[in-house]
């Protein structure tokens, strides 16, 4: 079955400093990737999505980057965060008929 | 795009219905979405609708009417642990993303 993970967990850090969250799917191959944020009582905001290794495609213009480096690999960055990009970041694949399949999130708190 | 509506909080009674609504406004409709969220854990996948009627599910049924762009999830005997964000999301194949846009939540609060 297909499974996905992504880490760390929780983190915090402070304003300026890099960021890098990532997230590997296993029992798949070439799946859809997509990067989700959600802000504090707000809905989930796509940030990027992925349909194959080195290509993404990104929805909002922000400090944020992202990289596919192999086939079930999907990575978050940020080279100087800011305090807006705290929040809930969900990494997710698409399955059977397009269905997205949500990680466990993290939780980046900028101080 | 997408405009997507639903109530952001309901309230209910342990044993009891609660119908959850979502309309939506899309150029290119290609499926609905209802998804499930406990406080501070990832959305988890309840229900999928691309043609209209009902789909059951145990305890959960989802509805959809696409010539009026709406669609409701249904939660029968409700019990303490179904109290959690409801999420509706919708994808439109305009583009060709087919990617779903998400609503902002309907929060349930079950009581005893």
């Amino acid at each position: 079955s297909q499974t996905i993970h992504q880490w760390p967990a929780t983190l915090v850090q402070p304003v300026g400093s890099p960021l890098s969250l990532e997230c590997t799917v296993e029992g798949t191959s070439n799946p859809n990737l997509y990067w989700y944020r959600q802000a504090a009582g707000r809905g989930l905001q796509l940030l990027f999505y992925s349909v194959g290794i080195g290509q993404i495609s990104s929805e909002v213009p922000q400090n944020l980057s992202a990289s596919r480096p192999q086939d079930r690999q999907f990575i978050l960055s940020s080279k100087k965060l800011l305090l807006s990009d705290s929040g809930f970041y969900l990494c997710a694949w698409a399955g059977a008929g397009n269905t997205i399949y949500f990680g466990e999130g993290s939780w980046l708190t900028v101080v | 795009g997408q405009n997507i509506d639903q109530p952001t909080e309901m309230t209910a009674t342990e044993g009891a219905i609660v119908q959850i609504n979502c309309t939506y406004q899309t150029s290119g409709f290609n499926g609905l979405f209802w998804y499930q969220q406990h406080a501070g854990e990832a959305p988890t996948f309840l229900s999928y609708n691309v043609l209209d009627g009902l789909e059951e599910k145990g305890r959960f049924s989802s509805f959809l009417s696409r010539s009026k762009g709406y669609s409701y999830l249904l939660l029968k005997e409700l019990q303490m642990k179904d109290s959690a964000s409801y999420l509706c999301a919708v994808r439109d194949s305009s583009g060709g993303s087919y990617i779903p846009t998400f609503g902002r939540g309907t929060s349930l609060i079950v009581h005893p």
